[in-house]
């Protein structure tokens, strides 16, 4: 099984700031996802993250807004950009081609 | 839009088996069904996938009808620590994303 870290765990940000999330696998993968949690729904998939190639975005995410970057099998970040309250969410990536998993999530709260 | 209809929420007794159903009536062929857990404030947890055969792991059982419309997830000894909520989700195996719907709560009473 992989095993997947994000960084930071949580982070308490301004409004019109931006949060880069880092995630990483201890193991190579080609896809990598990146999902969102608003509080109290279920996870909403935002992109889908390539090595080499640009992130795939789902309806409703664009990449003006999550700019994400994949630079190697092991590694993405996905930035949350011009940040208002409405970004408040958790915040996950997941890899696996079987088994999918998922890291801890981080917890961004915009004020 | 999620493919998998599973009622909200549940209640089962600690010892006990609980049985949390779910309906993936449109469900492809090469469609796996897929089975994770969030228990509060951390990420996905992956329990048990199959294909149309029963499945048994650690964690769970997975059994899939005939016609792999419907199945059902198993945990045959629930304790207070499978409080969470559970999402059954159909996929093609490989590099594809989780589609999660809406998920069952379940509340796993002393």
């Amino acid at each position: 099984s992989a095993v997947i870290s994000q960084k930071p765990s949580r982070d308490i940000c301004q409004r019109g700031t931006s949060l880069t999330i880092q995630c990483q696998v201890d193991s190579q993968v080609t896809m990598m996802f990146w999902y969102r949690q608003q509080p109290g729904q279920s996870l909403t998939l935002i992109a889908t993250a390539n090595q080499g190639s640009e992130a795939t975005y789902e309806s409703g995410f664009v990449i003006d807004k999550f700019p994400i970057s994949r630079p190697n099998l092991t590694f993405s970040t996905l930035t949350v950009s011009n940040m208002s309250p409405e970004d408040s969410s958790i915040y996950l990536c997941s890899a696996g081609e079987y088994e999918q998993f998922f890291g801890p999530g981080t917890r961004l709260t915009v004020l | 839009d999620a493919k998998t209809t599973q009622p909200p929420s549940m209640d089962c007794a600690e010892g006990r088996a609980a049985n949390l159903p779910c309906n993936h009536s449109t469900i492809s062929g090469n469609e796996y069904v897929y089975w994770y857990r969030q228990i509060h404030s951390q990420g996905p947890q992956y329990i048990i996938h199959g294909l149309k055969n029963n499945e048994t792991n650690e964690m769970a059982s997975l059994i899939i009808t005939e016609d792999r419309k419907s199945s059902t997830l198993i945990l045959p000894h629930a304790t207070l620590r499978d409080t969470a909520v559970y999402y059954c989700i159909v996929r093609v195996e490989g590099n594809t994303p989780l589609v999660f719907g809406k998920g069952t709560r379940l509340s796993v009473i002393a």
